[in-house]
């Protein structure tokens, strides 16, 4: 079982709606969670952290569940260009040399 | 301030055939890593460095080796190359601690046939 699973979708969803999609982890060490965005055919890049108290930026909000295990990303308003592909990332911490990603989830907007 | 850049772009290798990768970053990284991406497999990290002169397994070492003679470069070698190392390649650096603000490069594109 891979230690960072995603709906790979895809999703597609219509210009306006909202979107979530979820991630679960199985390493309960893991300390702190990501989430990077990779445009088609291009390299992933980091879109914004998950921390214990969930993390809001514009349209975007992630959320973290210690509990279950799980962490989510909510996009609000979509729009055509959020169309990519979301991988979800864990963190052991300090002292951890690598991060474990998921597969991602392909999103697309449609007009 | 280029970031991370990746050569070569694109590769066709005939099975057998060895060559290098390279990526460099000009960042000051202390960390480097070295990731392979497959359809329906996500990345998978092949190799890293934690410092100049240092390297490490990751999940799927095999049929690659690494080199970081210099801090800004990391080398990934492939020396018999084989169809199942047919994929997208990236790397990615980072700053010691910091492990998880990966910046990765726009990637290799490799076929072996």
């Amino acid at each position: 079982r891979k230690e960072v699973e995603q709906d790979p979708g895809p999703f597609n969803v219509p210009e306006g709606a909202t979107v979530a999609f979820n991630c679960t982890y199985s390493n309960s060490a893991s300390q702190s969670f990501f989430w990077y965005r990779q445009d088609c055919r291009k390299e992933p890049k980091l879109l914004m952290s998950v921390y214990s108290s969930g993390n809001e930026d514009g349209r975007f909000t992630a959320q973290l569940n210690r509990a279950s295990q799980y962490i989510s990303l909510l996009i609000r308003d979509s729009k055509l260009s959020d169309s990519a592909t979301y991988l979800c990332a864990a963190y052991s911490g300090a002292g951890s040399y690598q991060l474990t990603f998921g597969k991602g989830t392909k999103l697309s907007v449609i007009p | 301030n280029a970031g991370v850049t990746q050569t070569p772009k694109f590769r066709v290798l005939k099975t057998g055939q060895s060559m290098t990768l390279l990526c460099a970053q000009d960042m000051n990284h202390e960390y480097m890593y070295w990731y392979r991406q497959d359809p329906g497999m996500g990345l998978r990290l092949i190799h890293y460095s934690v410092g100049e002169g240092t390297t490490a397994k990751g999940e799927v070492p095999d049929g690659y080796n690494v080199s970081r003679l210099k801090k800004q470069n990391f080398l990934l070698g492939l020396e018999s190359a084989a169809p199942s190392q047919t994929s997208v390649y990236f790397c990615a650096s980072s700053y010691r601690g910091r492990a998880y603000e990966q910046y990765f490069g726009p990637g290799t594109r490799l076929t072996v046939t």
